[in-house]
């Protein structure tokens, strides 16, 4: 079954510094890879995607991810954190124009 | 606003009632799905519909759930004989598909978190 995996339940960084909220799918095929970011009583807010061309996907709010085909990864990264990124995100996949399956999610805390 | 609008964004109902949400996605999208969050967990697929076709729906979309989408625009989630277990945020998203815009993304609403007593 195809699947999204986050590793980590929770993600503390410092303000200022870079962050990395990994990801990995698990799937035969070429999967749409999505990021998405929950912020409290709130729905997701898209962040970004991967549907082929250049690894290294640029997104909102200063985000990018690499997808590493080698390695089936696909972490969220910024250069360096704002406490205004905490928040819960979620990795997620389809294969195009079809319901997303999502990991786990992983709570994101910045402290300053 | 023009985004994904969902009502309630609260309903607290007795264990045995019916409910119903409201989803009205972005006006031009075509697309239109409902998902069941649990406390800890990602968002889990329940149905979609493609204008008002309903095109899959989820083994966990008992026969207590029903979907409809009458017209193509608005849909509507019901829950027949609530139960203790339906407790969950769900969550409404819509996506325009088509030859000249494939592979867009799906577009949230807030979400009508649900509490059975």
């Amino acid at each position: 079954a195809q699947s999204v995996a986050q590793p980590e339940d929770q993600v503390n960084v410092a303000e200022g510094n870079p962050l990395t909220v990994k990801c990995t799918y698990s799937v035969s095929g070429n999967p749409y890879l999505f990021w998405y970011v929950q912020y409290p009583n709130r729905g997701l807010q898209f962040l970004l995607k991967y549907i082929t061309g250049d690894n290294l996907v640029k997104g909102s709010y200063g985000f990018e991810a690499e997808f590493n085909k080698s390695q089936t990864s696909f972490h969220l990264k910024k250069p360096s954190a704002l406490v205004s990124d905490s928040a819960l995100y979620f990795c997620a996949e389809n294969f195009g124009n079809e319901k997303l399956t999502f990991g786990t999610g992983t709570r994101l805390t910045i402290i300053p | 606003d023009t985004g994904v609008s969902q009502d309630p964004r609260h309903k607290i109902t007795k264990r045995g009632q019916n409910v119903t949400f409201r989803c009205d996605p972005i006006s031009e999208h075509n697309r239109l799905y409902w998902y069941r969050q649990t406390l800890g967990q990602g968002p889990e697929f329940l149905t979609y519909f493609q204008n008002e076709a309903q095109l899959e729906k989820s083994r966990l979309l008992s026969d207590r759930f029903s979907a409809e989408r009458p017209k193509g625009s608005f849909s509507t989630l019901e829950i027949q004989r609530t139960e203790q277990g339906d407790s969950a945020m769900y969550l409404c998203a819509s996506s325009l598909v088509g030859a000249q815009s494939s592979n867009q993304p799906q577009h949230f609403g807030d979400g009508t978190r649900l509490s059975i007593l």
